[in-house]
């Protein structure tokens, strides 16, 4: 157990939806990051939050948001869902988040569908 | 535009044997080249790393050599155990992760 919680574990939804992850870090981890595996993809960096602002942004698209709250938990929000959004999302958690590798801890992941 | 590649999907050896797992990467920039784990149902775990400036590092079983020149990276699991089947992802650092797709390991008993 990494410490890290993802929320829900699956969800099944329809093309053109919007939907919410949810992540909750290691207690005392300060950055959050996103990443989606794709069928025979690795894991794509989406976007790391440090803090309560964001840091760094990898292949995020525009119909994908993310923030982190005061508690340090972070949501991903996925809106006109089309199918190839259908993925695993994982969200990591590090202690701190700067430039210099920190150790990223990853929850079980989400399981998305678009059916 | 792949930076890092993994090009073996699979690999199976019998338990006991050497495991070796490799990576490509095309940036000669990266800090920090990483293995990770991954069981089905489960997130990455942490296995082993190495810094730009090395050219191995052992950790028990596992030993991760760095070849710099030729912008190579590999994992030596030795000896290999059933409990080792798994997807080993490596990754390379530069202000964020970069993963290759993958390789699934199966040890046979």
């Amino acid at each position: 157990d990494s410490g890290v919680t993802q929320t829900p574990k699956h969800l099944i939804t329809a093309t053109g939806q919007r939907v919410t992850l949810r992540c909750s870090p290691r207690s005392g981890d300060l950055s959050v990051y996103w990443y989606q595996q794709s069928l025979d993809q690795g894991l794509q960096f989406l976007i790391q939050y440090y803090n309560g602002e964001e840091r760094a942004k990898g292949n995020i698209l525009e119909r994908f948001s993310a923030q982190q709250f005061p508690d340090l938990h972070s949501e991903l929000n996925l809106s006109s869902l089309e199918l190839g959004d259908s993925a695993l999302y994982f969200c990591a958690s590090s202690a701190e988040g700067g430039l210099s590798y920190n150790e990223q801890f990853f929850g079980p992941g989400t399981r998305l569908t678009v059916l | 535009d792949q930076q890092v590649k993994q090009n073996s999907p699979s690999l199976s050896v019998q338990e006991g044997r050497i495991s070796i797992l490799n990576c490509d990467y095309t940036n000669s920039m990266f800090d920090y080249f990483l293995w990770y784990k991954k069981y089905p149902a489960e997130g990455p775990t942490f296995l082993i790393s190495i810094s730009s400036i090395k050219d191995k590092n052992e950790d028990g079983r596992f030993t991760v050599f760095l070849n710099k020149s030729a912008k190579h990276l590999s994992l030596h699991i030795v000896p290999s155990q059933p409990g080792d089947s798994a997807v080993y992802f490596c990754a390379a650092w530069k202000g964020k992760l970069i993963f290759g797709q993958g390789t699934t390991l199966q040890v046979k008993p």
